[in-house]
């Protein structure tokens, strides 16, 4: 099984800044790799495919980056509905795995 | 608007049975793979099971193979989960979602129906 781990666990992050997730896999996924958002009660939604591919309707200050095992996700500037917890998951082999998230709290 | 509708939770007791629904609506169901994906209150997610969009392959998770059942009836644009041998561990709310296109990527989520095992 690929273990997908992210960090850090929380990032503290002002409305406007920028930030920077990170995601490593345990071994190669290639660009088979997943970005979802989840708000509190709500379902996750998919932000990034294949690594660095925005899905439909993903504003452009997603964007996504890294192959092989080391992945980024970075939301240029954040805006007040980018606060949530935001998990990475990869495709290539089975099990599918997620990693266990990062959440993005106001500083 | 493409949809996912989940049914079927509930409270049942270690050892109980339950079968999930997942009503889809809105899309070509017969042409996506789809899947389970659960989260422990106050965890992550945690993919479950996957079936292909003709019904004929299914994968597991290590934690539910032999006790979880995933399949689908294309003619009703419904997908189901068969658990069988619930544990206290098994508590979560399970999402159904549409694999993307060719990539086992979820684009599409359900609002998540929510399984407690407990006595």
């Amino acid at each position: 099984e690929i273990v997908m781990t992210q960090s850090p666990a929380t990032l503290s992050v002002s409305p406007g800044e920028r930030a920077t997730l990170s995601c490593r896999a345990s071994q190669s996924v290639s660009s088979k790799l997943a970005w979802y958002q989840q708000k509190v009660g709500q379902a996750p939604r998919l932000l990034i495919y294949g690594a660095s591919t925005r899905a439909t309707g993903i504003p452009a200050r997603f964007s996504g980056s890294g192959s092989g095992t080391e992945f980024t996700l970075t939301i240029s500037s954040l805006q007040s509905e980018d606060f949530a917890v935001y998990y990475c998951q990869h495709y290539n082999n089975w099990p599918l795995t997620f990693g266990g998230g990062t959440k993005v709290e106001i500083k | 608007e493409v949809q996912l509708l989940e049914s079927g939770g509930g409270l049942v007791q270690p050892g109980g049975s339950l079968r999930l629904s997942c009503a889809a609506s809105e899309f070509t169901f017969s042409n996506y793979a789809m899947n389970w994906v659960r989260q422990a209150p106050g965890k992550g997610l945690e993919w479950v099971s996957l079936i292909n969009g003709g019904g004929t392959s299914t994968f597991y998770a290590d934690s539910v193979k032999g006790r979880f059942t995933i399949s689908r009836d294309n003619s009703k644009n419904t997908l189901y989960l068969q658990m069988n041998s619930l544990r206290a561990e098994d508590t979560a709310v399970y999402y159904c979602a549409k694999s993307y296109s060719g990539y086992h990527a979820f684009d599409i989520w359900g609002q998540g129906t929510m399984v407690t095992v407990s006595s």
